[in-house]
């Protein structure tokens, strides 16, 4: 069974730092890209950024470029999200999802979810 | 710019049919996409992958109630036999260059 679960969240002031760790089980995980999607209250899906398997490539959402960095632990089975100069705006539920593999770049399997709330 | 368009709103009386539409932006009419449900309060739940020629294939334990077909730029997602629980915000989501996402707004599906 594919289990994604995420930590981290928390309140934090704004330009502050915060790491997120989505740890896994249930299937291959260096095979997988997987991503970071999160929502802000009342709002919709916003995808945060993507790594891809072996780690070598990732790509970010123009709103966190510069600011939020994705990595992976393969040997863990981990995915984790560094976030930098947190603003209100980066207020949201933070999710971790699994992509469907072999060129197949759709989200399959989701996390519960980590809430972040950026306020001093 | 790659743009998914969803109508923000729908509803349906109970135990009817609806299809809610995904409309991929000009230049984008061969990408498949993916198909969510959220249900209030909850997490995002992957419900299926629509290919442009309508072939779908669903997540685990999707009901036969759920079903996805294609027209040109249109992506669609309709719900048969309408229950309570169906009523959720539904998202569509496909890639771009590289492994580049993108969602759709959502529409918010009220069961009556």
């Amino acid at each position: 069974e594919v289990q994604l679960l995420e930590s981290g969240g928390g309140l934090v002031q704004p330009g502050g730092s915060l790491r997120l760790s989505c740890s896994t089980s249930g299937f291959s995980f260096y095979i997988y890209v997987m991503g970071w999607v999160r929502q802000a209250p009342g709002k919709g899906l916003e995808w945060v950024s993507s790594i891809s398997g072996s780690g070598g490539s990732a790509d970010y959402a123009d709103s966190v470029k510069g600011r939020f960095t994705i990595s992976r632990d393969n040997s863990k089975n981990t995915l984790y999200l560094q976030m930098n100069s947190l603003r209100g705006e980066d207020t949201a539920v933070y999710y971790c999802a699994k992509t469907g593999g072999s060129g197949n770049y759709n989200f399959d399997y989701w996390g519960q979810g980590t809430l972040v709330t950026v306020s001093s | 710019q790659f743009v998914l368009t969803q109508s923000p709103s729908a509803s349906a009386s109970l135990g009817a049919s609806v299809k809610l539409t995904c409309t991929l932006s000009s230049g984008h009419s061969s990408y498949a996409i993916a198909w969510h449900q959220q249900q209030p309060e909850k997490g995002p739940r992957y419900l299926m992958k629509l290919n442009s020629d309508g072939s779908h294939s669903k997540g685990d334990g999707i009901p036969d109630r759920f079903s996805g077909s294609s027209s040109g730029a249109e992506r669609y997602l309709t719900i048969s036999s309408l229950q309570s629980e169906d009523e959720a915000d539904y998202y569509c989501q496909t890639w771009g260059t590289g492994i580049r996402v993108v969602f759709g707004g959502g529409t918010k599906l009220t069961v009556l």
